[in-house]
């Protein structure tokens, strides 16, 4: 069945460093992708989304292009924030309007 | 927009209680799904609603049952609740034709405890 892995986190890293989170993804077809971050007590926000191969999503300084030939997806941003801290998920969509997520991977920024 | 709303935000629960956890939506949206969401384990889906008046399992429906009660409004009842279903629980909504592409959007989320 389709499923999405993510690398292990926690990730932590300085304010400014440069951010990479893996994702790499297995589906039949030509899924969606998505990136969700969760705040601390908060529910998921969509991050941002890419729905074909080459597709580049981007939001608020973070990246992520659709990579139909390594299956992967992965989020970059150039420069982090210590209000960029939380948990991130990568997902795909998996026949109509159903989302398969990862297990998710919590990103530390310290001042 | 007040967007997904849930109630309650946390719960307590005894071994065999049962309790309703409600969710609504104000976007219009014909889908709704409930998530739980465990450690090391990402969101899991429970049940969805492709549009009102239908329902179907998802990947973890066992000592669930849902109510799509109208377009708005979906909830999630534990008929009797086990210490396995300790979790936090996430309603979600989408409509590709607003969306197009799968977009969905999340509540704040119900934190579940049973002892």
């Amino acid at each position: 069945g389709d499923s999405v892995t993510q690398m292990e986190g926690p990730v932590t890293l300085s304010e400014e460093a440069f951010l990479t989170i893996n994702c790499t993804y297995t589906a039949t077809g030509y899924p969606s992708l998505f990136w969700y971050v969760q705040y601390p007590g908060e529910g998921l926000q969509l991050l941002l989304k890419a729905t074909k191969a080459d597709d580049k999503g981007s939001n608020k300084g973070f990246e992520a292009t659709y990579r139909k030939e390594t299956t992967s997806f992965h989020l970059e941003k150039g420069s982090v924030q210590v209000s960029d801290s939380a948990v991130y998920f990568c997902a795909l969509s998996a026949g109509f309007q159903k989302l398969v997520f990862g297990t998710g991977t919590r990103l530390l920024v310290s001042p | 927009n007040a967007g997904v709303t849930q109630t309650p935000k946390f719960q307590v629960l005894k071994t065999g209680q049962s309790m309703t956890l409600q969710c609504a939506q104000d976007m219009n949206h014909n889908s709704m799904y409930w998530y739980r969401q465990d450690p090391g384990m990402g969101l899991r889906l429970i049940y969805y609603s492709a549009s009102e008046g239908t329902t179907d399992k998802g990947e973890v429906p066992n000592g669930y049952n849902v109510s799509r009660l109208n377009k708005r409004e979906f909830s999630l009842r534990l008929e009797s609740a086990a210490p396995s279903q300790t979790s936090v629980y996430f309603c979600a909504s989408s409509d590709r034709a607003s969306g197009g592409t799968d977009t969905q959007y999340f509540g704040p989320g119900t934190r579940l405890t049973v002892l």
